[in-house]
Parts: C-alpha cells; sequence; structure tokens
C-alpha cells in the first residue's frame, strides 16, 4: 500500500514543453507539499497546500502552477520548460502542516 | 532565510563501524528530523526529536535534540550495507511557516562490506 504516489517516475521532454506531474497521498493527511531536489541533491520546498488552499509558495516562477482538487491531490503542472527546471520533484504529505512529513517516490525530470 | 549545516558531507565507513553525523543551525529549532534517502527514492523519515535534549532511538539508530536547540546529531551503529544512502536533518522554519521544513545539505554515507 503506497503512502504517497507520485506519476510519472522519469518525465524526459524538449525545452518549451508543458507537463504535469500527478501526487496522490492515502494517509487522510491535509497538508500536501511539492519540493525540487537539484543535482547537489538539496532538497528545496515550493509549494504546500492545506484542504486545497495554496498555503505556501516560495517565490516559484509562475510556469509552475499547483492544483488540488481535493485534499488527496496536489498536482504539479509546468509551463513552457527551460533546461534549469531539470530536477527530482518530490510529494509529501503531513497533517495539519506537520513538521512529520511522508514523501514520494519522486519524478526524475529531464528538460532537453 | 534559515540555513542547516551538515557535516561531514560524505563518510566512507567499513561495514560494523559505528557513524556519527550533526547538524547545525544558525537560529533555534524547535523540532529536528532526520531522513535517509535511499538512491532512486524519495526521503524517508527516520526520527523526530521535540525536546532539547531529547535521545531517542530507532533501531540502529540515536539522534538527539541539542541543549541549545540549535543543532542535532545522529549515531548509526554497527553499520551494515543497506545503510548506504543521503541523510538528511530538517527542521520546520521560523514564523508562520506552516509545515515549512529546511534541509540540510545530506550527508552521503557509503559502506564498504
Amino acid at each position: 500500500d503506497t503512502a504517497v504516489s507520485q506519476t510519472p517516475k522519469y518525465l524526459v521532454t524538449q525545452m518549451g514543453n508543458d507537463k504535469s506531474i500527478k501526487c496522490e497521498q492515502n494517509l487522510g493527511h491535509d497538508t500536501m507539499y511539492w519540493y525540487k531536489q537539484d543535482s547537489k541533491k538539496f532538497l528545496k520546498i515550493m509549494f504546500s497546500y492545506n484542504n486545497k488552499e495554496l498555503i505556501i509558495n516560495e517565490t516559484v516562477p509562475n510556469r509552475f502552477s499547483p492544483k488540488s482538487p481535493d485534499k488527496a491531490h496536489l498536482n504539479l503542472h509546468i509551463n513552457s520548460l527551460e533546461l534549469g527546471d531539470s530536477a527530482v520533484y518530490f510529494c509529501a504529505s503531513s497533517q495539519e502542516g506537520a513538521s512529520r512529513q511522508y514523501f514520494g517516490p519522486g519524478t526524475r525530470l529531464t528538460v532537453l | 532565510g534559515q540555513q542547516l549545516n551538515q557535516s561531514p558531507q560524505s563518510m566512507f565507513i567499513q561495514e560494523g563501524e559505528d557513524v556519527s553525523m550533526n547538524c547545525t543551525s544558525s537560529s533555534i529549532f524547535n523540532t529536528w528530523l532526520w531522513y535517509k534517502q535511499d538512491p532512486g527514492e524519495g526521503p524517508v523519515l527516520l526520527i523526530a526529536l521535540y525536546k532539547a535534549g531529547e535521545l531517542t532511538s530507532n533501531g540502529r539508530l540515536t539522534a538527539q535534540f541539542g541543549i541549545t536547540r540549535k543543532d542535532s546529531f545522529l549515531n548509526i551503529s554497527a553499520s551494515i550495507p543497506s545503510d548506504v544512502g543521503i541523510y538528511f536533518c530538517a527542521g520546520p522554519a521560523g514564523g508562520t511557516s506552516y509545515g515549512k521544513l529546511t534541509f540540510g545539505q545530506g550527508t552521503i554515507l557509503t559502506v564498504h562490506p
């Protein structure tokens, strides 16, 4: 039983394309997050949602648009992909913004 | 913004050895978390600490919340090959940061059989 799942696992695309990554959690949590891990393995938060409401937006370019259709899902849509968007993107969830966050397996995005 | 500094950046040890790593901050944290990331996977929570001076174990892992609240330590005893991975410390950013975690740069652990 996967607690936090993401699709796809790998995403290879051309510069300028638009792509989406999906995330689902079955832990009953009400807060979900997107993190970006760069090539040096540094993890940085991008967004958080609580009960479908945006709570944190860490000065991410507006080409990135998260959408939460319900509290179990948080998707990330990226417009006009750039080379610098290549990274591993992790979804995570927690209860009521708690520190104990549970991460998905990650989506490795490669922009060519 | 808040920063967490982990050391060492990497470690190469023999199976059976004990491992120590630490994490320091320029500001006070009220919670310290230790995560492990296996290659190609997401970080997995190992230990969470909530009180200054707290010492918590999870199997061969022991973590401590520093008395100053500006540091934390993780020890692994009798390392085995599956301990290989990246270990991250993390803590909640200050203020009204609802769930925002700051992560250290990670300690890469390699265990030779």
